[in-house]
């Protein structure tokens, strides 16, 4: 199957800074990808869409100025979360989908720590 | 939206089978029964999918009521590495740009014991 990498698997940041998470379809173009937050025994919670070429598209509550999405090619997505605080310490996941196919591919996921 | 229901956890022994239900009573016709699961500190991975007919591929059989209302994961001979949560989803809404986005529930986690 199709394969989205995410980098990097695991990031601790000081509170106020910024992190950046990358996540790329490998063997495939996607013109949408996907960006989902997971916190501790909970399930996955769709964040955002991410369009190529275009603003992406975020759920309600999400805040877009908190959560900046770049998808600046066909094969790369890239999450920053701005001024983190230790409530943003969470399990970031990707996926993307080849155009045509049903199947979304997820990345392994980034675990955020901020202290 | 359609949403699913899935009991929050199961037990099975291991080499026997595993079935797992999901009810989804206000699927539309077009929705597809996707499921997925999720290995502890891992992205979620493909297991099956189908519409109106039962599925079969070599991780799992997918077996779809007649109404479409529910429907059941089958694990024919659970193993340990099989321990994971596992979610059903209905094929969400049409994002902006034309790709159906997932919305996960709350999945059931199963233990499989040696």
């Amino acid at each position: 199957g199709a394969v989205v990498s995410q980098h990097p698997s695991w990031v601790i940041c000081k509170s106020g800074t910024s992190v950046k998470i990358e996540c790329r379809s490998l063997d495939f173009q996607a013109t949408t990808m996907f960006w989902y937050r997971q916190f501790p025994k909970q399930s996955l919670m769709l964040m955002a869409t991410s369009n190529e070429g275009s603003k992406a598209t975020y759920e309600q509550g999400v805040e877009k100025d908190k959560f900046l999405i770049n998808h600046a090619s066909l094969t790369l997505s890239t999450l920053t979360v701005t001024s983190a605080h230790p409530e943003d310490s969470s399990f970031y996941i990707c996926s993307a989908s080849p155009t045509g196919e049903r199947i979304q591919y997820f990345g392994a996921g980034t675990r955020l720590s901020v202290l | 939206d359609a949403k699913t229901t899935q009991p929050n956890s199961m037990e099975s022994n291991e080499e026997e089978p595993v079935h797992l239900p999901c009810n989804h009573s206000t699927i539309s016709g077009t929705d597809y029964i996707h499921w997925y699961r999720q290995l502890p500190s891992q992205g979620p991975e493909y297991v099956i999918h189908g519409l109106t007919s039962n599925v079969n591929n070599r991780m799992a059989s997918l077996a779809i009521a007649e109404d479409r209302k529910s429907s059941t994961l089958i694990l024919h001979r659970a193993t340990l590495r099989d321990a994971a949560v596992y979610y059903c989803i209905l094929r969400d809404v049409w994002s902006t740009s034309g790709t159906y986005k997932y919305i996960f529930g709350t999945g059931t986690r199963l233990k499989v014991l040696a």
